[in-house]
Parts: C-alpha cells; structure tokens; sequence
C-alpha cells in the first residue's frame, strides 16, 4: 500500500510564526487532505487537494502530485493552532485514506 | 446541524464483554468508515461502507462486527473485548473520493 511520511514528527513555535509542513508519499494519488486533530481529539478537515494550491485564511496547502509530496503553511500561528497535523492519501483503489503519523504542532504564547 | 455523530463518547467496560457504537451522518454521503486510532495517535482504516454495502474490510479481529442499516447509518459491534480494543474509535463519511468528514470519536477503555 501506499506509505506517507511526515515531517517533522514535533515543531514548538512562539506565536506570531510561520511554519511549513511536509508531506510525502510513495506512489500516486487522487486524493489527499490535511486535517487538524485538536487537543479536544476533533478530527477537522482542513483541504481536499489531491493537486494544487488552496487558501483558507491564515492556512495554504500545495500539493505536486507529480513530485508526490504537499505542504501545509501555517502563517501568523496562534496558540488555536496547536493540536496533530495529518496528512492522509488516497490511490486508485477508491476512497480509503492512508494516513501519516502526524506532525504535533505546539504554539506558545 | 449537519454533521457526523457518535455515540457514545466515552465507554468503559470489563474485559469480555460485547459493545456497540453507533454513528449516524445527515450529508447524505454515500460511503462510511471506521477508523481507530491508538494510543500513539496512528489512524488506521477498520471497515468502510458504501451505500450499504461493505466495500473495506482490513484485518481485524472477527470480533469487529459493522453493521450498515442505511446509507446513514453505520454502527460497529465488538464481541468478548479485550484490554488491547482500548482505543479511540472515529466514525467518517465521504461522498465517494471527496473531502471526509469525521465524528468526534469514541474513546473505549476496556480494564
């Protein structure tokens, strides 16, 4: 099956920063999404985006399918931020997801 | 509210006993799963339904039962559990490959 990697495993940020998630994966896909598991354990859909850049507020994610990785950026982060980061992919086998490990994203005051 | 609900939130049980779950969605998705995630937070696919019908079934124990009344509906059943179940179990639904929407999980503690 396919394997997702994400990195880093742990990143402690002061509020106010930015910061890049990564995402990689072994083989080809036609769907991937980045959720935010907040301290509270909700699973937050946070972009479809098998292909291309989105923005949603403060939040943009880029995925180069061809290069088989994403980035999620985080810009001006506040301590809401805070929680997992996964990434979860899909090939052609429908529409189970695979998903990474997560990144644990801790932002300070 | 539309949205994907579990019940219940929190389950504490005896080793040996029979639970079940339920998890209902008004998004009028087509396709249903089961996710566990363990004590690390690894996130692992269970079973998923799609319209009804069992379309994912990895390698749990048979004593994992789905059950899909409706293409609302789609409760997980565990027989004689043991202390290695305790986990928390994510109900999810999609609209075929589309973006997943996730309850808000049940966490099961099994002593």
């Amino acid at each position: 099956g396919i394997q997702v990697e994400q990195s880093p495993p742990d990143l402690i940020l002061q509020e106010g920063a930015n910061s890049t998630l990564r995402c990689n994966f072994s083989d080809s896909v036609n769907n991937l999404q980045w959720f935010h598991q907040n301290p509270w354990g909700q699973l937050i859909n946070l972009f479809y985006i098998p292909s291309g850049t989105k923005q949603n507020g403060r939040l943009s994610a880029t995925t180069v399918a061809t290069e088989r990785y994403s980035l999620l950026y985080i810009s001006s982060s506040q301590t809401t931020d805070s929680g997992v980061y996964f990434c979860a992919v899909g090939g052609s086998s429908g529409s189970r997801l695979t998903f990474g490990e997560g990144t644990q994203l801790t932002v300070n005051p | 509210d539309t949205a994907v609900s579990q019940t219940p939130k929190y389950l504490v049980t005896q080793m040996g006993n029979d639970k079940s779950i339920k998890c209902e969605q008004n998004l009028g998705h087509d396709t249903m799963y089961w996710y566990k995630q363990d004590s690390k937070k690894f996130l692992k696919i269970m079973f998923s339904y799609n319209n009804k019908e069992l379309i994912i079934n990895e390698t749990v124990p048979n004593r994992f039962s789905p059950k899909s009344p409706d293409k609302a509906h789609l409760n997980l059943h565990i027989n004689s559990l043991e202390l290695g179940d305790s986990a928390v179990y994510f109900c999810a639904s999609s609209h075929a490959r589309g973006p997943y929407t996730f309850g808000s999980g049940t966490r099961l503690t099994v002593v």
